[in-house]
Parts: structure tokens; C-alpha cells; sequence
């Protein structure tokens, strides 16, 4: 079935360094969205992409649609202790489900 | 705050026993759907329900059942528990059916011991 594979799985930075992680599908995706999900909490939807090549923002974070409709990236520049947390991608699948990437785990040294 | 909330927030039970988890989705949402989300699987969709009536199912266990009410908060029914199904359990809501903005409550998490 369809998937979606982030990478990396995890990353420790340091406080104000830009973060880059994406989301890869060998199918072609027609919406991309970008979640955070803090410890115990629910996700929360940070952007939606639909248009290839899309690139936009929200606040410090950027994400772009990819051209091929395959991939997707988030950055985040300028990190700070509150971007901790689980980032996942996600995506509606050929039959209209929504399938989630297993996420990057993001974690900030002060 | 998504405007989707979810009770109870914590549930402890035993082996054998059934659950029932609750969803309001955010104002104006028509679409609820389920996930279950443990350490090994990430976020797993189980069912949708769209206006009262079931519109698409994923891996959802033959022990487990959902449905939504008039008012259209939903309910999860989990049933014949076992350790595994140990989980955080999530509802989601959208204002369509196929409208892929979905929002998230704070989830149940569900301790089967």
C-alpha cells in the first residue's frame, strides 16, 4: 500500500539552528500536510500544501510541495525549546484515507 | 485548542473488559475519524463517519466499533480488551468528507492491564 517515509527519524539540535526534514511516497500524493504533536498530546496541523511546487509558510516554518507530487519538505529555521515534539507528514491515500509518515522526532538543546 | 475534545483523558482497565471512548467534534465538523497511535505503529486511521454514517474503515478490529449520534459526537466502543490494545486513541474532525484538514483532540489513553 501507499506510504510515507520520513527522514530523518530523529534530530537533536541546538537552539536558534535551522531544522530540514521531508517526507518521501513512491506514489504520487495530491495534498501534503505537516503536523506537530507535542508529548501526550494530539497533532496539530501546522500547514497544508495542494499545488506542486507550493512553497509556503507558516510563522518560522516553510514547507514545500514537491514537483514530482512525490515528496515534501518542512524547515524550520531559528529553532527554539518549544519546536520539541513529533513532526509528521501526511497525506490522503487513493482510496481518500488520510496515511501519516512515522515522523521525525525533533529535540532542542537549549 | 482544535476545538475537538475527547473524554475520558486517561482510562485503566482490565483484561476482558469494554470501553467506551467519546469524540465532539470542532463546531460545524461533519467528518470524525479515529486513530490509534502506540509507540510501534505510529498513527493508525480506524474509521470514519461522516453526517451519522459510517463512510470508510482501516484497520479497525472486529472487537472494536464506532458511531456517530445525531448531535454528531461520536463514540468508540473497545471491547473483549487486551494488553495490546493499549494505546492513545485519537478523534479527528473536518468540515467534509474527503476534506483532508483534519483536527485533532488531546486524545484518551487507554492502559489495558
Amino acid at each position: 500500500g501507499q506510504q510515507l517515509n520520513q527522514s530523518p527519524q530523529s534530530m537533536f539540535i541546538q537552539e536558534g539552528e535551522d531544522v530540514s526534514m521531508n517526507c518521501t511516497s513512491s506514489s504520487i500524493f495530491n495534498t501534503w500536510l505537516w503536523y506537530k504533536q507535542d508529548p501526550g498530546e494530539g497533532p496539530v496541523l501546522l500547514i497544508a500544501l495542494y499545488k506542486a511546487g507550493e512553497l509556503t509558510s507558516n510563522g518560522r516554518l516553510t514547507a514545500q510541495f514537491g514537483i514530482t507530487r512525490k515528496d515534501s519538505f518542512l524547515n524550520i529555521s531559528a529553532s527554539i525549546p518549544s519546536d520539541v515534539g513529533i513532526y509528521f507528514c501526511a497525506g490522503p491515500s487513493n482510496t481518500g484515507k488520510l496515511i501519516f509518515g512515522q515522523g521525525t522526532t525533533l529535540q532542542v538543546k537549549p | 485548542d482544535s476545538g475537538v475534545t475527547q473524554t475520558p483523558k486517561h482510562l485503566i482497565t482490565a483484561t476482558g473488559q469494554r470501553v467506551t471512548l467519546r469524540c465532539s467534534p470542532r463546531s460545524g465538523d461533519l467528518s470524525v475519524y479515529w486513530y490509534q497511535q502506540s509507540l510501534d505503529q505510529g498513527l493508525q486511521f480506524l474509521i470514519q463517519y461522516y453526517n451519522g454514517e459510517e463512510r470508510a474503515k482501516g484497520n479497525i478490529l472486529e472487537r472494536f466499533s464506532a458511531q456517530q449520534f445525531p448531535d454528531l459526537h461520536s463514540e468508540l466502543n473497545l471491547s473483549s480488551l487486551e494488553l495490546g490494545d493499549s494505546a492513545l486513541y485519537f478523534c479527528a474532525s473536518s468540515v467534509e468528507t474527503n476534506y483532508n484538514e483534519q483536527f485533532f483532540g488531546p486524545g484518551t489513553r487507554l492502559t489495558v492491564l
